[in-house]
């Protein structure tokens, strides 16, 4: 079946340098979604991508499709103590006719002051 | 103030005992959603429900029951015979695709 991949699966970075996490789909995605989990709470949605190529930016963070609509990126620019949490990606295929969503395994990110 | 909203947060039940977790939307969404997260993993998708009276099994369905009798409600049952069903238990709800989540219901079966 679908499998949705995340490298890396956790990074500690220091106040103020970048992040980058990955995401890769071995299928071809209809979309691809992106959620933040704080230490002990919810996923909480942040972006959907949807065209092939599609790049979008919410203030520090920059998240980019791949061409092939098979992966994706969330850069974040700059990180802050407020950035620390995990970041799932989730891509949705409509292979099944219901458009399931499959959540990748997520990367924690660590920010020390 | 629209949410979904599950309880209990915390949950203690002794092995083979059946426990009911509540989900509770009042968004008006009509596709509904659990999943299961399991420390260092991602979401799996147990059951979902895309319309009242109707609901479907994800990929982790076994040993879990729902039911959806009404729209704003989609209550998760873990049986007796899940092997393993100490975990972080979400329901979600969804609009034009990407999920809306409750809190989480933290269930440890002692």
């Amino acid at each position: 079946g679908q499998q949705v991949m995340q490298i890396p699966q956790y990074q500690h970075v220091q106040e103020g340098e970048d992040f980058t996490t990955y995401c890769n789909s071995s299928t071809t995605l209809s979309n691809i979604q992106w959620y933040k989990q704080r230490p002990g709470g919810h996923p909480v949605f942040l972006i959907q991508l949807v065209k092939s190529g599609e790049v979008k930016k919410q203030k520090r963070l920059t998240f980019q499709f791949g061409e092939a609509k098979k992966n994706s990126s969330l850069h974040i620019t700059a990180t802050q103590t407020t950035d620390v949490g995990t970041y799932f990606c989730a891509g949705m295929s409509s292979d099944t006719g219901f458009q399931k969503l499959v959540f990748g395994t997520g990367t924690r990110l660590l920010v020390s002051p | 103030d629209g949410g979904i909203t599950q309880s209990p947060k915390y949950l203690f039940r002794k092995e083979g005992q059946n426990v009911t977790l509540s989900c509770e939307q009042n968004l008006n969404h009509d596709a509904m959603y659990w999943y299961r997260q399991d420390p260092g993993q991602g979401l799996r998708l147990i059951y979902y429900s895309q319309i009242v009276n109707d609901f479907q099994k994800g990929d982790i369905a076994e040993g879990y029951s729902v039911s959806r009798e009404k729209k704003e409600s989609f209550p998760l049952t873990v049986t007796s015979a899940q092997k393993n069903p100490t975990a972080f238990y979400l329901c979600a709800s969804s609009l034009r695709g990407h999920r809306y989540f409750g809190p989480g219901t933290r269930l440890t079966v002692l």
